[in-house]
């Protein structure tokens, strides 16, 4: 019963292709991220989504395309794939309203590596 | 804009050793305040959080923080650490005024050394 789940875990494939990663969380929030971590660690928030409608998008280039069909999935498209992509994608939610403290939930993560 | 700084990328300690890990953010306002830790190809997992109330935080794993609101830091203390505390430790805030969007230190990673 994990709460924030993403696939795949592990993603290899070459320039220039297209690839998808989802995500789906079971906690009811309202809100879903898609973050960044480069090969120094570093965290960079991409997207967020609150009940489908995005409402963060941070300077990503436009081969990078969100789409969330219902508040409990969020999923990435990669287009035209290049070798600076390559780097772990996380998947996040949290509480939205009264309740938002900025406490994010994250899931496992997805490795990609371009060739 | 908040700034979140952590003041040490890499501390190595031995095991059973104390570790101290520093953060400093800049933010004029009221914030709250997380601890997370990723562990080795995982993903990040919450430590401990300040919403308000007493500035000592307990964790899990036997971590703790303390909120210093006029020093604007929460460093992060273990008293003996174990072999399995090895990762990357994130120090994050958020306020109301980007929403309780957090921003993110950019990590310090911790090897613990037998």
């Amino acid at each position: 019963d994990t709460a924030v789940s993403q696939t795949p875990k592990y993603l290899v494939t070459q320039m220039g292709n297209d690839k998808s990663i989802k995500c789906e969380q079971n906690l009811g929030h309202d809100t879903m991220y898609w973050y960044k971590q480069d090969s120094k660690k570093f965290l960079k928030i991409m997207f967020s989504y609150n009940n489908k409608e995005l409402i963060i998008n941070e300077t990503v280039p436009n081969r990078f395309s969100p789409k969330s069909p219902d508040k409990a999935h969020l999923n990435l498209h990669i287009n035209s794939l290049e070798l600076g992509d390559s780097a772990v994608y996380f998947c996040a939610s949290s509480l939205q309203g009264l309740q938002n403290t900025g406490e994010l939930f994250f899931g496992e993560g997805s490795r990609l590596t371009v060739l | 804009a908040q700034s979140v700084t952590q003041l040490d990328s890499q501390v190595p300690v031995f095991e059973e050793a104390p570790v101290e890990l520093r953060c400093n953010y800049s933010s004029s306002v009221s914030v709250y305040l997380f601890w997370y830790v990723q562990y080795p190809n995982q993903g990040l997992q919450l430590l401990l959080k300040y919403l308000s109330g007493s500035t000592l935080v307990k964790g899990i794993n036997g971590f703790e923080a303390e909120f210093n609101k006029s020093q604007t830091s929460v460093h992060l203390r273990k008293p003996s650490v174990h072999i399995s505390d090895t990762a990357e430790y994130f120090c994050a805030v958020s306020d109301f005024s980007n929403d309780y969007k957090l921003s993110f230190g950019a990590g310090t990673t911790v090897t613990v050394r037998a």
